[in-house]
């Protein structure tokens, strides 16, 4: 059964940093591109990032390019967003997402990141 | 990079069949097959539901089908029923904007 847990969600001061941590289980991890997609309290869904199954291509909307930076750890099937400069708009439940080639066929259950003083 | 469009709200009574549609341009919709439709129940994850236009992934029930003409997909549920209350977002590939894939502003769905 595909798994995918995310973790590292909290409270953080503008300008304050995090990490978000999606374990993944039940499929080849390595062979997948995988994605962070984020929604704002009664917002849509958001794409934030993504990367490839080896490493090699990343990709990041507008919005979160130079400060966040998605990578993974094929050995221990997790897959990273590490957050630097967080302002008030980037308040939101993120999601790990596994891509198909066609679709996304597999979410985690999000992480919530609240950036308030 | 623009999203997708959809109506913000579709409603009907149980048993009764809705449309929702979602309009791209030639960069998206238009142009490729990658649209696929997602569900979204409040507090939980979204679930996909329809992926290259038309198909349905195993365990979706076949009263969820979709179709697509010039840049417009759209997704019709059939015999509507209470638990399809919930919001429903498309997603298309583009070939534009940072990244590869765009998503649809969402629908809310109601079931009278």
């Amino acid at each position: 059964e595909v798994q995918l847990v995310e973790s590292g969600g909290g409270l953080v001061q503008p300008g304050g940093s995090l990490r978000l941590s999606c374990a993944a289980s039940g499929f080849t991890f390595r062979t997948y591109w995988m994605h962070w997609v984020r929604q704002a309290p009664g917002k849509g869904l958001m794409w934030v990032s993504r990367l490839n199954g080896d490493v090699t291509i990343t990709n990041y909307a507008d919005s979160v390019k130079g400060r966040f930076t998605i990578s993974r750890d094929n050995a221990k099937n997790t897959l990273y967003l590490q957050m630097n400069s967080l302002r008030a708009e980037d308040t939101a439940v993120y999601y790990c997402v596994r891509e198909s080639g066609d679709s996304f066929d597999y979410w985690g259950q999000g992480t919530l990141v609240t950036v308030s003083s | 990079q623009s999203a997708l469009i959809q109506p913000a709200s579709v409603s009907g009574s149980p048993g009764q069949s809705i449309t929702i549609s979602c309009t791209g341009t030639s960069s998206d919709v238009g142009t490729y097959n990658h649209v696929s439709w997602y569900q979204q129940h409040p507090g939980k994850a979204p679930k996909l539901m329809i992926y290259e236009v038309s198909n349905r992934p195993s365990g979706v029930s076949n009263r969820f089908s979709g179709s697509k003409s010039g840049n417009t997909a759209s997704l019709t549920i059939s015999g509507l029923q209470a638990e399809d209350e919930a919001d429903y977002y498309c997603n298309s590939y583009t070939n534009r904007g940072a990244l590869p894939w765009v998503f649809g502003t969402g629908t809310r769905v109601a079931v009278l």
